[in-house]
């Protein structure tokens, strides 16, 4: 498979453990943020998004947390699957910047069976 | 499968030429956005269009191009190609600016 990235900080995980990757966003105009997952040779997966008017947001097996005043973003996976393994990236976007989607770096997360 | 396809997958071609990569949005998104991923950068904004016209330019060099045709696919032009040209190449799509985008699979782009 293709590698995504090198230098990614990588989170190890026991299968069937819980998940949090973290996110510090730069801009206290984003508006909108949204996770996405990589898996190896693939192309980046919508996850889950989230509206700054929103704190916490939650889907299948997945919530999103939102913390504007320090600027940070979680993701927190439940009952982590082997599945899970890939490269999350957070993503910001600034509507009054013409809705330009800002990537982080990404974490790699591992799923130790 | 998101419903945007790129071509080609692969791509192996000399430093100097030029090259275009092909994008085919999801059925009824406008909006069509490019990235490039290198192992170095992460996702890199390149630029955006909706309905044909360019709404958002990011970090892409002079020698690169792009276009949206009235049928909403889109082609990315590379052009004198270096090597560090060399990178995955993602289209996304989104039904409207703001609304998430749905990526390819990406072009893999070599430059020897």
């Amino acid at each position: 498979g293709e590698s995504v990235g090198l230098h990614l900080p990588t989170l190890s995980v026991q299968e069937g453990d819980n998940s949090i990757i973290n996110c510090a966003y730069s801009n206290s105009a984003s508006d909108y943020f949204i996770w996405y997952k990589q898996e190896s040779g693939k192309g980046p997966q919508f996850i889950i998004d989230i509206r700054s008017n929103m704190d916490k947001r939650q889907g299948q097996r997945v919530t999103v947390l939102l913390n504007k005043t320090v600027k940070h973003l979680s993701l927190q996976i439940a009952a982590t699957q082997p599945g899970d393994s890939a490269v999350y990236f957070c993503a910001e976007n600034i509507e009054a910047a013409g809705n330009k989607l800002t990537f982080g770096g990404g974490t790699r997360v591992l799923v130790k069976p | 499968d998101s419903g945007v396809t790129q071509t080609p997958k692969h791509l192996i071609t000399a430093t100097g030429q030029r090259v275009t990569l092909r994008c085919s949005p999801r059925s009824g998104d406008l909006s069509v956005y490019w990235y490039q991923q290198s192992l170095d950068q992460g996702l890199q904004f390149l630029i955006q269009y909706y309905n044909g016209e360019e709404r958002a330019k990011g970090n892409i060099l002079e020698r690169f191009s792009a276009q949206q045709f009235p049928d909403l696919h889109s082609e990315l032009n590379l052009s004198s190609l270096e090597l560090g040209d060399s990178a995955l190449y993602f289209c996304a799509s989104s039904s409207s600016p703001g609304s998430p985008l749905h990526f390819g699979n990406g072009t893999r782009l070599t430059v020897t």
